[in-house]
């Protein structure tokens, strides 16, 4: 079984800060997905990272992939209380073929005007 | 990527009694899966549903107590069954959006027992 570990679990900072959520495994993954969720939704997709050393940014998002495919990391520029909502890493298993993601436990992150 | 409808958004049943949970897909997908999210918590995977075929169940989930149908590409049903306090979560539905796409998810259906 893959597992991905998410940290931290909570985060609460206030508008303005910066923050970093890291998404950390001992297995390879052929691409991992960040997701958003808000409450009553569902997650949506923020970004797929699939090459080692990747760097992703959206807007003050800035994702990467680790060189060996096993880590990723989310960082927020000047948090905003729109980016408040439930963080989730979830990998795609290297050289599978069943499609099953692999979740992280999720960061819940409340930004505070 | 693909827009999915699922209902019902939430609920509260009675212990014992059964739930189905629908979810409709805007275009048509090979499989569809089944998720549980306990309050506060990530998701959980409980099937894999693939049209024409049995659903693929994970470990912890049975067939007897999370019945599935996928009568066609865009349509797939959980049945949460005999259900006790401990099944309150939240349920939701995904399909694959392609590869670099991601997994769209239905909204969820929020599940309370009691």
């Amino acid at each position: 079984t893959q597992l991905l570990e998410q940290s931290p679990q909570f985060l609460s900072i206030q508008e303005g800060e910066n923050l970093t959520v890291y998404c950390n495994s001992s297995s390879v993954f052929s691409s991992l997905q960040w997701y958003r969720q808000e409450p009553g939704e569902g997650p949506v997709l923020l970004v797929t990272v699939v090459t080692g050393g990747e760097v992703k940014k959206l807007k003050r998002l800035t994702f990467q992939f680790g060189d060996a495919r096993k880590d990723s990391s989310l960082h927020i520029t000047a948090a905003q209380p729109g980016d408040t909502g439930l963080y989730l890493c979830a990998g795609d298993p290297a050289g599978g073929s069943n499609y099953k993601l692999t979740f992280g436990k999720g960061t819940l992150l409340t930004v505070n005007p | 990527s693909a827009v999915i409808s699922q209902k019902p958004s939430r609920d509260i049943c009675q212990r014992g009694t059964s739930l189905t949970i629908q979810c409709q897909v805007d275009s048509q997908v090979t499989m569809m899966f089944w998720y549980r999210q306990q309050p506060g918590q990530s998701l959980t995977l409980i099937a894999t549903a693939n049209q024409g075929s049995e659903a693929t169940y994970e470990s912890g989930f049975v067939i007897d107590k999370f019945p599935i149908s996928r009568p066609n590409l865009t349509f797939s049903t959980l049945t949460v069954s005999n259900m006790s306090p401990e099944d309150s979560s939240i349920y939701l539905c995904s399909v694959e959006g392609g590869w670099g796409y991601g997994y769209t998810f239905g909204s969820g259906t929020r599940l309370t027992v009691v």
